[in-house]
């Protein structure tokens, strides 16, 4: 079993509409957890980042963890064409004391927002 | 601007031939550097930890005398492929951690190819 589970979609949506994107996890030691945006060819780049459980919000875009059930979700609200990207979520068991650098990675969803 | 560049970001070689990529820290000094590689619709896996001055710290399951790292200052680590074969092709990608602001900056990654 991979650590990080992540539905590759694809996932196409109209403008406008809500998005909801997820992963599960099996190691309980995660303690921060980040969604990444990831354009063709292109290195990944940080949306959001939590610690532990709770929500995060950040324009039209809420991060929610569930460390219970070991689940993490990404919400867009409004989608936009822009938003077309891959989105991965990773997480870490590091604190912020330490390096972050080693992160654990979802397989990324495709999400496609057609006009 | 961007934090991460990272250099070339496509190469094609020929098999049994070696390619060098840079990863360069833009903005501020990175005692670590990170190695990642991504395959089509897979998750970026991390390869190795990239220590200023001293030896990288490798994965399991990746060669050290396949991919060479070096980190020969605060701003440059650069990542050899020897000996490529066509199984290498791939999206490297690097990144820096910024400990004052607690994230990892990503490159816009290396897209080898070998024929």
């Amino acid at each position: 079993q991979k650590e990080v589970e992540q539905d590759p979609g694809p996932l196409s949506v109209p403008e406008g509409a809500i998005v909801s994107l997820n992963c599960t996890y099996s190691n309980s030691a995660f303690q921060y957890f980040m969604w990444y945006r990831q354009y063709s060819r292109k290195g990944p780049e940080l949306l959001m980042y939590t610690y532990s459980s709770g929500n995060k919000e950040d324009g039209r875009f809420t991060a929610q963890v569930d460390k219970s059930s070991k689940y993490i979700s990404l919400f867009i609200r409004d989608s936009q064409p822009s938003d077309s990207a891959t989105y991965l979520c990773a997480m870490s068991p590091a604190d912020r004391g330490s390096t972050l650098g080693r992160l654990y990675f979802g397989r990324g969803t495709q999400l496609t927002v057609w006009p | 601007g961007a934090v991460v560049s990272q250099h070339p970001s496509r190469v094609i070689c020929k098999s049994g031939t070696s390619v060098k990529i840079e990863c360069r820290s833009l903005d501020f000094q990175a005692t670590t550097m990170f190695w990642y590689r991504q395959f089509p619709k897979q998750s970026l896996m991390l390869m190795a930890t990239s220590n200023e001055g001293s030896k990288a710290t490798y994965e399991q399951g990746v060669e050290k005398d396949k991919f060479l790292i070096n980190h020969a200052s605060l701003t440059l680590s650069t990542l050899t492929v020897t000996s490529a074969h066509p199984e290498d092709s791939s999206f490297y990608i690097c990144s820096v951690y910024d400990r004052l602001k607690g994230e990892l900056f990503f490159g816009e990654g290396s897209r080898l190819t070998v024929l």
